[in-house]
């Protein structure tokens, strides 16, 4: 069974550009998370999806927005990059939002310069 | 809001010494509790979990039991090895409620021989 997929893996970009990240979830579930990882701040709760509605937002400017598809997949947008923004950016994909348990993908680094 | 604290890294051991990662956290209700390690270079899995008071996870020779007296879910291990040199995450998600996971910053350990 494929795991979580993210791409792409690294990017470069530089300020004030826009940058699409893209996750394809476990087959059969329907719940992708984004989460930030940037450098000692741990995993920051970006977005939630499910059924192809968005279900929860953390404390993120609204340049960052995204969506699900009815495939289940799902796409990150950052516009109007900012240096802070360069990080890990690791998607999750759950088949049941009760339970926590979250199957990550390995991320993409974003660096911005 | 919920929250997670972990203890500082890095650590770092000998193999075969005794390993405890403290996490205490702050939540409503009765949350369920999770440790993820994240591999160098791979994305987070899950290692183990407890969803009520006094359970004790378990997981490849880890173990961690929920201390709703202390707010507490401290990861342990009798005997590391260098092969779990990794990031240990403490997470919790509210019970009964499909919601996000909230991560502790991580704590990294560095094992050596």
């Amino acid at each position: 069974e494929a795991g979580v997929t993210q791409s792409p893996t690294h990017l470069i970009k530089t300020r004030g550009q826009q940058v699409t990240l893209r996750c394809s979830p476990i087959s059969g579930h329907t719940s992708v998370y984004w989460y930030q990882q940037a450098l000692g701040l741990g995993l920051q709760f970006l977005l939630w999806y499910d059924e192809g509605e968005e279900r929860n937002r953390g404390n993120f400017p609204p340049r960052f927005s995204g969506r699900q598809f009815p495939n289940y997949s799902s796409e990150l947008n950052v516009n109007a990059l900012e240096l802070e923004d360069s990080a890990l950016y690791l998607c999750a994909s759950s088949g049941d939002s009760y339970t926590g348990e979250l199957f990550f993908g390995e991320g993409s680094r974003l660096t911005v310069l | 809001g919920d929250s997670v604290t972990q203890m500082e890294g890095p650590v770092t051991l000998s193999e075969e010494a005794f390993l405890t990662i403290n996490c205490t956290y702050t939540a409503t209700g009765y949350p369920s509790l999770f440790w993820y390690v994240q591999y160098p270079g791979e994305g987070l899995q899950l290692l183990l979990k407890a969803t009520k008071a006094d359970d004790k996870g378990s997981n490849k020779g880890f173990e961690a039991t929920y201390r709703k007296e202390t707010t507490s879910f401290h990861l342990e291990k009798g005997s590391v090895q260098v092969s779990d040199s990794a990031v240990y995450f403490c997470a919790l998600i509210r019970t009964g409620t499909a919601s996000k996971l909230t991560f502790g910053t991580g704590t990294r350990l560095q094992v050596t021989l």
